[in-house]
């Protein structure tokens, strides 16, 4: 099975912050990784699909880069709606999700 | 306009089997590459990828879950059931089913959960 390491797991930041979540897979997915955020109550929601394809209607402050085992998720300035966890998802063997960041406001 | 919404029991008991349902609409499971999936996730914690049936039949299931999974299509109906046996307090979670736009799978649209307790 492939593991999917996120960090950090909590991220205290301020509105106006650039922000980067990092996404380890435990071997190599090439460019299969999906990105969501989740607020409470709520269902995830799809941001970045292969790695670093914005989903349409998904700010453009958000992006994805990486391949192979390390990945990144890049909000460029953090605004109030941002603050939420965020999961990356390996889509090349079988279908992990990794653990979660929490993003909190400072 | 694609929507999901999972129904089925709130409260199972203990080795008792689990069957939920997703009726979706929106789109068709017979168009190709199209495919439903199926996620968990337990209070406060993680994703949990359960299960997915593709537009042509085949399925994929966790390997850690395998032998209590079972996932079926009603094309006619837009359902798809996923059946989970010998329930356990630790399978209490939320249960989403979610929508895969092609044979790459990620998750574009979810249904809203359903909250499942084991309890007896």
């Amino acid at each position: 099975d492939i593991q999917m390491t996120q960090s950090p797991s909590t991220l205290s930041a301020s509105v106006g912050d650039r922000v980067t979540i990092t996404c380890r897979a435990s071997q190599s997915i090439s460019s299969w990784l999906a990105w969501y955020q989740q607020k409470p109550g709520k269902a995830p929601k799809l941001l970045i699909y292969k790695a670093s394809s914005l989903e349409s209607g998904v700010p453009s402050r958000f992006s994805g880069s990486g391949s192979g085992t390390e990945f990144t998720l890049t909000i460029s300035s953090l605004q109030p709606d941002d603050f939420a966890t965020y999961y990356c998802q390996q889509y090349n063997s079988q279908f992990s999700f990794g653990q979660g960041t929490k993003l909190e406001i400072k | 306009q694609i929507t999901l919404k999972e129904s089925g029991p709130t409260l199972v008991k203990p080795t008792q089997t689990l069957t939920l349902t997703c009726t979706f609409s929106g789109f068709s499971l017979s168009t190709s590459g199209v495919g439903v999936g199926w996620i968990r996730q337990p209070p406060g914690k993680a994703l949990e990828w359960l299960a997915l049936i593709y537009w042509n039949d085949d399925k994929r299931y966790s390997p850690s879950l395998k032998s209590r999974l079972t996932i079926t299509k009603d094309t006619s109906k837009n359902q798809v059931v996923l059946t989970m046996t010998n329930m356990d307090p630790v399978d209490t979670a939320t249960y989403y089913c979610s929508h895969i736009p092609n044979s790459y799978v990620y998750y574009d649209y979810w249904g809203q959960g359903t909250l499942v307790t084991v309890s007896s």
